[in-house]
């Protein structure tokens, strides 16, 4: 079982907009800022997305966007486009130089 | 342009032993803090261990402390995963990625490396 939930599944029609929640502890998402999202295709390696809960990397479109509220962080995909269709994870630091993610969301769009 | 290629990941016996390695390209290697994460189907992804640019600071999670030692050679901008008294729930696939635990982001990952436990 991971340390920070998400849902596993889900959806959004193109154009759309889809939210994925990550919830965790005052331990962890709640207690800091260390929130990060990274996209995921089959057999690929993991790209961050979104860190420090909101920041965008160089070169990430600005459909996506990160947010938190008390121990829940989210990720937002606007405008949703089939190239979007991948696993999401989140992340956070959880102190005690400690990392923990969430178990993945799988983004379809329909 | 970042490279990362891990390298070493094989099938195993329990109680086995396995060295994987990270070559890392088109950064300067010895400015980075690195980690090893893993990613098995049932668990999703899991931080492991993490080295700090000079190697001085040292962290791994509870799950591998006292078997996983990594480590870091920077005159070959080389990552290394030593893996001892291996466990079948060791399975997974292992990817090596530059960052920092204590900012909770890795920018970049590699590609990962297969390494399968059983008898």
């Amino acid at each position: 079982q991971s340390a920070l939930t998400q849902p596993p599944s889900a959806s959004g029609s193109p154009g759309q907009s889809v939210t994925i929640s990550c919830t965790g502890t005052s331990s962890d998402v709640g207690g800091y800022k260390y929130v990060s999202w990274y996209q995921q295709f089959p057999g690929k390696a993991p790209k961050l997305m979104i860190y420090e809960v909101t920041k965008r990397p160089s070169g990430v479109p600005d459909r996506f966007s990160g947010s938190k509220s008390g121990n829940t962080a989210s990720l937002t995909v606007s405008g949703l486009q089939a190239e979007d269709e991948a696993d999401y994870y989140c992340s956070s630091y959880a102190g005690n130089n400690n990392l923990v993610f969430g178990g993945g969301t799988k983004l379809t769009v329909l | 342009e970042v490279q990362l290629v891990e390298s070493g990941g094989d099938l195993v016996q329990p109680g086995g032993s396995l060295r994987l390695s990270c070559a890392a390209s088109g950064f300067t290697f010895n400015n980075y803090a690195m980690s090893w994460v893993r990613q098995t189907p049932g668990k999703g992804l899991e931080w492991l261990s993490a080295i700090s640019d000079n190697s001085a600071t040292i962290y791994y999670a509870d799950s591998v402390r006292g078997r996983f030692f990594i480590s870091r050679d920077n005159s070959k901008s080389t990552l290394y995963l030593q893996m001892n008294s291996l466990r079948v729930d060791d399975t997974a696939v292992y990817f090596c990625a530059r960052g920092y635990v204590s900012l909770g982001r890795f920018d970049y990952w590699g590609q990962g490396t297969l390494v399968t436990v059983s008898s």
